[in-house]
């Protein structure tokens, strides 16, 4: 079946790093949307992108949405402690209304 | 606050027990997505509806069923409770842009099965 690959499953920083995660999949998505999860709470919105090629901005946060529309990229620039949490990104399938996520990247900032 | 509600927030219950989880989407969406989050894991997408209509499936089990009501709150139900149906469910809505939503999540229902 359809899944999104999403790297790296994990990954400790320092306060003030930049981070990078991916996702990565075979099949074309409409649409790539970025959440942040803390524990026991609901996902929150950070990012959606539309359109292949998309670059967009949200505070330190930056996405874009791959040209092939199989990946797409999360930045964080000057990670702050703040920023740990489950990163997952989420694709909604072409030619159809189901959304996939990916199994997440857990960040731990060290202060 | 995504202003979509949830409710309840915490469900223990026993198995082979039947409960029913309620979702309220924010104001002016159409759209309700469910989806079940395990210990540790990934979301995984349940069923869809837009206003009214179920709109799209996934991996859910026919002991679960779904429905979304003309005031566009919608409600999980689960029978025949199993201890693996212990999850967070979570509830989405969507504004539409013709097959383009984007979600905003609920806090979800912590289900725990005895």
């Amino acid at each position: 079946g359809q899944q999104l690959n999403q790297s790296p499953q994990s990954m400790f920083i320092q306060e003030g790093e930049d981070v990078s995660m991916n996702c990565t999949s075979s099949s074309i998505f409409n649409t790539w949307l970025w959440y942040k999860q803390d524990p026991g709470e609901g996902p929150v919105l950070l990012i959606a992108l539309y359109k292949a090629g998309e670059l967009t901005s949200n505070g330190r946060l930056t996405a874009q949405f791959g040209i092939t529309r199989k990946d797409s990229f999360l930045n964080i620039s000057a990670s702050i402690p703040s920023d740990v949490g489950i990163y997952f990104c989420a694709g909604q399938l072409g030619g159809t209304y189901k959304y996939i996520f990916g199994t997440g990247t857990r960040l731990k900032v060290l202060a | 606050d995504s202003g979509v509600t949830q409710t309840p927030k915490h469900l223990i219950t026993a198995t082979g027990q039947r409960v029913t989880l309620r979702c309220s989407p924010r104001s002016g969406d159409l759209s309700v997505y469910w989806y079940q989050q395990s210990l540790d894991q990934g979301l995984q997408f349940l069923i869809q509806y837009y206003n009214g209509e179920e709109r799209a499936k996934g991996n859910i089990l026919e002991r679960f069923s779904a429905q979304q009501f003309p005031d566009l709150h919608s409600e999980l139900n689960l029978s025949s409770l199993e201890l693996g149906d212990s999850a967070l469910y979570f509830c989405a809505s969507g504004g539409l842009l013709h097959s383009t939503d984007t979600q905003y999540f609920g806090p979800g229902t912590r289900l725990t099965v005895l």
